[in-house]
Parts: structure tokens; sequence; C-alpha cells
């Protein structure tokens, strides 16, 4: 399978904490996506890193990625109860998107 | 506001049943693609579509099919449902230009086959 994972599979923090999320792939990339997935909205995208990248910002979110070790993470700082949700990384591989297994995050108020 | 829309929230069919599932998008977006959604499995790609009357497969086809006559519309077609193809079925588009730009999904279907 050329799914990729996501580690940790879930996570709790508190209010205003930093949480991070780790990503890793298979395949080749031009790109690299971060998703969020709750049930108020459903699947949003959230950012988007290039190849030739290596960090990106938008807001509380920040991503990084090293296509050397094929891995990303994601950091939301000062979380929010509203953060609550999933979150998936999708590599772009030759054709198509592919979707990691996702971290479930929950932030407690 | 860009929109997806889906046929049906909830859906229950019986085994055997043929099934259909519509996607519509009014973005004039050249891809369409087909998810389905199983815990602790993600998101797996059935079909996609980079232009009208084209499809391609994607990792998880068998049992599927895939219809998409109108740019706007891609529907999802379950030939002979089974208990196994219950999941959740997410739509999604995105423009032309591979992996530079971001899918938009619908809010996805429920699908039980009994």
């Amino acid at each position: 399978s050329q799914q990729g994972e996501e580690d940790p599979q879930a996570l709790s923090i508190q209010e205003g904490e930093n949480a991070t999320m780790n990503c890793s792939y298979k395949t080749s990339i031009n790109n690299l996506q971060w998703y969020r997935q709750n049930s108020g909205r459903g699947l949003v995208h959230l950012i988007l890193i290039r190849s030739n990248e290596r960090e990106k910002h938008s807001g509380r979110l920040r991503v990084t990625l090293d296509t050397s070790k094929k891995s990303s993470s994601l950091l939301i700082t000062a979380s929010r109860a509203a953060d609550t949700a999933s979150y998936f990384c999708v590599s772009l591989g030759t054709y198509k998107y592919i979707f990691g297994t996702g971290t479930r995050l929950k932030v407690l108020a | 506001d860009v929109k997806v829309t889906q046929s049906s929230r909830y859906l229950v069919k019986r085994t055997g049943e043929k099934v259909f599932l519509e996607c519509v998008q009014d973005m004039d977006h050249e891809n369409m693609f087909w998810y389905r959604q199983d815990p602790g499995l993600g998101l797996r790609l059935i079909y996609f579509s980079y232009d009208v009357k084209m499809k391609e497969k994607g990792d998880i086809p068998e049992g599927y099919s895939v219809s998409r006559e109108k740019k706007e519309r891609f529907s999802l077609i379950l030939e002979s449902a089974s208990t196994n193809q219950t999941s959740m079925y997410l739509c999604a588009s995105s423009s032309s230009g591979w992996g530079y730009n971001e899918q938009f999904f619908g809010p996805g279907t429920r699908l039980t086959v009994l």
C-alpha cells in the first residue's frame, strides 16, 4: 500500500497548548497537503507545502517537510477547543492524492 | 461559496441492490474523485476523473464503477451492493494542475448495506 502513516494516532491536550502531529509518506511527491475533518465542516484543506519548500506558515499552523526522510509535521500553536478534529496529511503521488491514516486531536477546554 | 454536494447524507440498501451515489460541484473543476473512508484506514481512492467521460481507477475500484457525462457531475455506482461496501463515501473536486490545488470535499454519504 502507498498509504502514508501519521503519528500519533490520537492526541489529547489542554487548550492553549501546542499540538504536533507527524506524517510519513512512501512516494516521491510534488507537494504535501494537510486537511482537517470534523463533524461540523467535513473535510477541509488547511495548508499545502511544495516539495522544494522546507517550512510554511499559515496563521497558527506551521508545516515542515523533509523529503529526504519522506516526512512532514504539522504544528498547531495555542490550540483551541475548535481545533478538535482529525488531521490528515495528503501526499501527491504520480497522479493521485494519497491520504494518511490521520491523527485524532482532542483539545480540552 | 464553493460547493460540492452529494445526493444523500444517509442511505440504507440491501445486498444485491444497484446503488447510485451522485456528486455535483459548482466550481467548474476538471478533476473529480470518489473516496471511501473506514475507521483506521483513512481515505482510500476508488475512482477519479480528470475530464468529462474520462475515468481512472484508484486503489480500490473493485465492485464500483463511475460515470461522468457532464463536467459538474460525477456518479459512483455499486453494481451489486455487498455488506463490505458499508462505509462513508466522500466526493471531492479540484481544478487542473495536478497537486497544486486543494481538493474540495462534499459532506459525505454514509451507506449501510444490509
